[in-house]
């Protein structure tokens, strides 16, 4: 398997619920970020890990929780989300062995995530 | 702040026509790096190109091709002779070499392409 693999591929979750996304990377990369992306709004960067430490995180909601194990698997816990929180959530990574986040990020295929 | 504006919000063609996707950027760094990107039904963000802010030379790949004009902040990418299969999503980004600064996206444009 190459690229960048997510799973599930879609998830139905109520608002009580507890879930996780998760995200896999066979490109030997450094760097690994989640991005959210709503209909009709651009694409919206979540968080960032560079070499398993996180750099970024863009006020997201603490419903929103991530985990990087290590650089190539990527965690994304859910919980009491709301049903605004529906969206296709992408996950990337990009090389940076400078750390200076500069390389072409690659992207998997998402998780459609429905909050019912 | 920089910022990407695709100002097409949805092309339809017929197929075999040609096609162009405009982007426009603004940033006031000197040295970035443009991006195109191709996103299917199926949802994944396919690579398609990068250009560094050094190198205005057209690139073609195929029936793709780029034109990249600083003078005008422009990035645009035309579709020769269009196919089915290139409907999708086209985004175009911009990112900063100055330092851990986020991927900024357009909104994207949708191209339909009828057979």
């Amino acid at each position: 398997e190459t690229g960048v693999t997510q799973t599930p591929r879609h998830l139905v979750m109520g608002m009580t619920n507890k879930k996780s996304l998760k995200c896999e990377q066979h490109l030997g990369h450094n760097a690994m970020y989640w991005y959210k992306q709503s209909a009709k709004k651009p694409l919206e960067l979540m968080f960032v890990y560079n070499f398993k430490e996180q750099t970024e995180n863009n006020s997201v909601p603490s419903r929103f929780s991530p985990e990087c194990p290590n650089s190539s698997h990527l965690f994304l816990h859910l919980h009491t989300l709301q049903p605004e929180d529906s969206a296709l959530y992408l996950c990337a990574s990009s090389h940076d062995r400078s750390g200076g986040l500069t390389d072409t990020q690659y992207f998997g295929p998402g998780t459609r995530l429905t909050v019912l | 702040a920089q910022k990407v504006t695709q100002a097409q919000t949805e092309i339809s063609v017929v197929e075999k026509e040609d096609v162009t996707l405009d982007c426009v950027y603004e940033t006031r760094d000197t040295t970035y790096y443009l991006f195109w990107y191709k996103q299917p039904p199926s949802g994944e963000l396919v690579f398609l190109i990068r250009r560094n802010s050094f190198d205005e030379q057209n690139e073609i790949s195929g029936r793709y091709s780029w034109n990249f004009q600083k003078s005008t902040s422009s990035f645009n990418f035309t579709i020769t002779a269009s196919q089915v299969v290139d409907s999708a999503v086209y985004f175009c980004a911009l990112l900063l070499n100055s330092g851990n600064t986020p991927l900024v996206f357009g909104k994207g444009t949708r191209l339909s392409v009828i057979a």
